[in-house]
């Protein structure tokens, strides 16, 4: 089974801190997808990458940036955290070919709250 | 961002009936995928769909890949009481990385 995990299920932050959240896959997918997901906005792309130190923006990129140093991890920065930014954060991956490449896989989120 | 339009928005039913949803776009798409999301929890997968007109099942749960590929229809049957969650539907834009997902379908189930 593939598995995703994410660094903390829940997270509290002030307003200004950098903060880092972490996802790790073991199923060697070559994409890697962040979400954040919102009452009445539904699941919305912030980055994604397709390999190795290869990334895109998504959706709504302002205010964060992503880092994929190694495969299986794919981590999400909020630069200067702001209160706007607290929501469900979710992480997923993909293979890039074969039968399954288009099944997202997610992990169980992290709940940010920003002070 | 795009969405994709689910019906119904919430359902009420009573432990073990059957629940049909749908998911409609107006965009043409090559795969449909229907996810589970317990309050607090990430998404899960319960059934992809690759070709138009394939009837797929997991248990309980069929899902049907529209003829005309722009829906996608849920069924539960015998519904039970862990059920209960939001069920979205999602499909990847052709040609890129990027999906799009549905508005979900809220079920709860009375015992």
């Amino acid at each position: 089974d593939v598995k995703v995990t994410q660094s903390s299920r829940y997270l509290v932050k002030r307003t200004g801190e950098k903060v880092f959240l972490e996802c790790v896959q073991d199923m060697d997918h070559e994409n890697m997808f962040w979400y954040r997901q919102d009452p009445g906005l539904g699941l919305r792309l912030i980055y994604f990458s397709y390999d190795v130190k290869m990334k895109e923006k998504g959706d709504i990129p302002e205010g964060y940036s992503v880092s994929r140093e190694k495969k299986e991890r794919f981590s999400l920065i909020l630069e200067s955290a702001s209160t706007n930014q607290t929501s469900m954060y979710l992480c997923a991956s993909s293979p890039l070919i074969g039968r399954r490449y288009n099944e997202q896989f997610f992990g169980p989120g992290t709940r940010l709250t920003v002070l | 961002g795009q969405q994709l339009n689910q019906s119904p928005q919430s359902m009420f039913i009573q432990e073990g009936e059957d629940v049909s949803m749908n998911c409609t776009s107006s965009s043409i798409f090559n795969t449909w995928l229907w996810y589970k999301q317990d309050p607090g929890e990430g998404p899960v997968l319960l059934i992809a769909l690759y070709k138009a007109g394939e009837l797929t099942s997991n248990g309980r749960l069929t899902a049907q890949f529209g003829i005309t590929r722009k829906d996608s229809f849920l069924n539960i049957s015998a519904s039970i009481p862990s059920d209960v969650g939001i069920y979205f539907c999602a499909g990847p834009f052709s040609g890129t990385y990027k999906y799009i997902f549905g508005t979900g379908t809220r079920l709860k189930v009375l015992a």
